[in-house]
């Protein structure tokens, strides 16, 4: 079946450092990835997306790189501040169509002044 | 710009009862529409989608169902509450077939007692 991992650990980092989080997939050939910002009781926010055929994307200090053949992508915030403290959560499009996106558990970053 | 309205944003209820979660988009027309559910810890489950007024498509057998009455109204509902439905509910809209981003709505806490 498809599968989405993501360290279910919290990352502890100290401010102006680079955060690293990781998303693994099985059993997907997945046109995009996806990777969403969510704060406590709050919806899910989009912020990247990278294509099967992009190495990497970039957006101010966010940076996605997406492997299709090792089926895993590396978010990274360079510079990171006490506000990026969130879980980041990637997402798949499921086969079958209907932008149907898969979610993993998602990832809780904690950055310490 | 678009909005997503989601409510209520808390609610209490005993076992056997009934819910209706509503949601509506406005800003765009013919929407993709979504209701996930998050358990504590856990990751997005997608519970129903639709394409289309009156298309409503499952993914997880549950005691749930959704209707969509109107274009941008999403409407989520159960006859009897299980405790196990307990969790957070999101609903979201997508409006680009391409890209699958997903705009997500406030949230509603649902605590079945």
């Amino acid at each position: 079946s498809q599968k989405i991992e993501q360290n279910s650990e919290a990352l502890n980092i100290q401010e102006g450092k680079t955060a690293t989080l990781t998303c693994n997939y099985t059993n997907y050939s997945p046109a995009y990835l996806q990777w969403y910002r969510q704060d406590p009781g709050r919806g899910p926010v989009f912020l990247l997306l990278i294509r099967e055929n992009e190495k990497e994307k970039r957006k101010e200090r966010l940076k996605v790189t997406f492997d299709t053949t090792l089926k895993q992508s590396l978010f990274h915030i360079t510079a990171s501040q006490p506000a990026d403290s969130a879980t980041y959560l990637c997402a798949l499009l499921s086969s079958g169509g209907y932008n149907k996106l898969i979610f993993g558990a998602g990832t809780r970053l904690a950055v310490h002044p | 710009s678009q909005t997503i309205h989601q409510w209520p944003a808390t609610l209490v209820q005993p076992v056997g009862s009934p819910l209706s979660l509503e949601c509506t988009v406005e800003g765009t027309s013919n929407p993709n529409l979504y209701w996930y559910r998050q358990a504590a810890g856990r990751g997005l489950q997608l519970l129903f989608y639709s394409v289309g007024i009156g298309q409503i498509s499952s993914e997880v057998p549950q005691n749930l169902s959704a209707s969509r009455p109107q274009d941008r109204q999403f409407i989520l509902s159960s006859k009897k509450l299980l405790l196990s439905d307990s969790g957070f509910y999101l609903c979201a809209w997508s409006g680009q077939i391409d890209t699958g981003e997903l705009f997500f709505g406030e949230g509603s806490r649902l605590t079945v007692l």
